[in-house]
């Protein structure tokens, strides 16, 4: 059983740029969780993915968009980086929704960002 | 809105100490309450989860518990080795999401 896998693992951007972040969910989870993590903070829900569909979102713009796909992979997309765009991006997988249960949230390594 | 605080944000121990961490959340309407353990730039690792109905969880050296009407739960690690050196993530999950502090950032000194 594979756990959640994120790519890349290290991007530079610059000001005004857009990026694509990249989530393959565990194996048998159809629910992706993205957060943003700054420096020293706990991690901010950015929003969910349930069977491709939106399922909550946390306080964060519009130029942060995702999708998520047949297979329950799941891209972040952000447009016009800011540098408080900077942190970790983790992507979380879990078998049902967060709230459900005891759907334990399986995390992967994250993505560090870095806007200049 | 949901706010969770974790007390102390850092702390320093020998090893062998028993030792706690402190997580107060506003909202008591909480599905569950997770510990997640953090090691410097990497993900997170998922170490207990605790039901809203439940009291305490354990898992080896770790116990977890849960006081959903006071909003508070504890995290109690026994006899501390320097492999426990982490920052250490309390999540509360709502509906849809879990709402983090901001850690407790633990070292165990050999």
């Amino acid at each position: 059983e594979t756990g959640v896998t994120q790519s890349p693992t290290h991007l530079i951007k610059t000001r005004g740029q857009q990026v694509t972040l990249r989530c393959s969910s565990q194996s048998g989870h159809n629910t992706v969780s993205w957060y943003q993590q700054a420096l020293g903070q706990g991690p901010q829900f950015i929003f969910q993915y349930y069977r491709e569909e939106e399922n909550g979102r946390g306080n964060f713009p519009p130029r942060f968009s995702g999708l998520q796909f047949p297979n329950y992979s799941s891209e972040l997309n952000v447009n016009a980086l800011e540098l408080d765009d900077s942190a970790l991006y983790l992507c979380a997988s879990s078998p049902g929704l967060a709230g459900g249960g005891a759907n334990v949230l399986t995390f992967g390594a994250g993505s560090r960002l870095t806007v200049l | 809105k949901q706010e969770v605080t974790q007390i102390p944000a850092a702390l320093s121990v020998p090893e062998g100490e028993n030792l706690v961490l402190n997580c107060s959340f506003t909202d008591s309407a909480i599905y569950n309450l997770q510990w997640f353990r953090q090691d410097p730039g990497k993900g997170l690792t998922s170490l207990l989860l605790i039901q809203s109905s439940q009291r305490e969880q354990t898992s080896g050296r770790l116990n977890a518990s849960l006081d959903k009407s006071s909003g508070r739960s504890t995290l109690y690690i026994a006899a501390s080795q320097p492999g426990d050196s982490a920052t250490y993530l309390c999540a509360v999950t709502g509906y849809s999401t879990l709402t983090f502090g901001k850690g407790t950032m633990l070292l165990v000194s050999p």
